[in-house]
């Protein structure tokens, strides 16, 4: 069965400390990771889309990566305004698998 | 560009009713997925709706239905209704759908059953 694991569940950083989000997965035949941000209340908001191992993307602070079984958001000096749940996505043969998310808190 | 709109935002129940809730989604595309989230279970995966066809559906009860409209408009319907089922009800849209490309997420309704 499809899975996607997101870790650590909550994370706290000062404003200015980089880290970085994990999201491992297995899955059959991946058509595409997703990364989305959301906030209270609201729908997630799409960041990034990954469809092979070794592809990388940028956003301002964020980056993401893709290996064979994870994917990670490097956050970059983090601001107060990056405090969200991330979500990763995964896309297989039978559907669209989230996982739990990471709630990132920002303090300045 | 407008974005992913879902009517009502919040809606409230009670336990034996039914309830159907409303997606119009970005000018242009095809797709509507629908997803429930709770704090326990997270994002689900309900169903997905391309050019009036339900594509792919998720595991959940036959209780929960939904239907595309010509305009790719999208309604879903979850009828006798449980305590179970208050979540925050999300659509997205796509071009082209799951698999294919993006999805954009709605605001969302947050159903809540008495």
């Amino acid at each position: 069965e499809d899975q996607v694991t997101q870790s650590p569940e909550a994370l706290r950083l000062q404003e200015g400390e980089s880290s970085s989000l994990n999201c491992s997965y297995t899955v059959s035949g991946l058509r595409g990771l997703f990364w989305y941000r959301q906030d209270p209340g609201k729908g997630p908001e799409f960041l990034f889309t990954l469809y092979s191992a070794g592809e990388e993307k940028e956003k301002e602070r964020l980056k993401a990566t893709l290996t064979k079984k994870e994917s990670f958001l490097h956050i970059t000096a983090p601001k107060p305004e990056d405090s969200a749940t991330y979500l990763c996505a995964v896309d297989g043969l039978n559907d669209m698998r989230f996982g739990a998310g990471t709630r990132l808190t920002v303090k300045p | 560009k407008a974005g992913v709109t879902q009517t009502p935002r919040y809606l409230i129940k009670t336990r034996g009713q039914q309830v159907t809730l409303s997606c119009s989604p970005i000018s242009g595309h095809r797709s509507v997925s629908w997803y429930q989230q709770t704090p326990g279970q997270g994002l689900q995966f309900l169903f997905e709706y391309f050019s009036e066809t339900q594509r792919n559906k998720g595991n959940f009860p036959g209780r929960f239905s939904g239907r595309q409209f010509s305009n790719s408009r999208s309604e879903m319907n979850v009828s006798t209704l449980e305590l179970g089922d208050s979540a925050l009800y999300l659509c997205a849209s796509s071009l082209n759908g799951q698999g294919r490309d993006t999805q954009y997420f709605g605001p969302g309704t947050r159903l809540t059953v008495l």
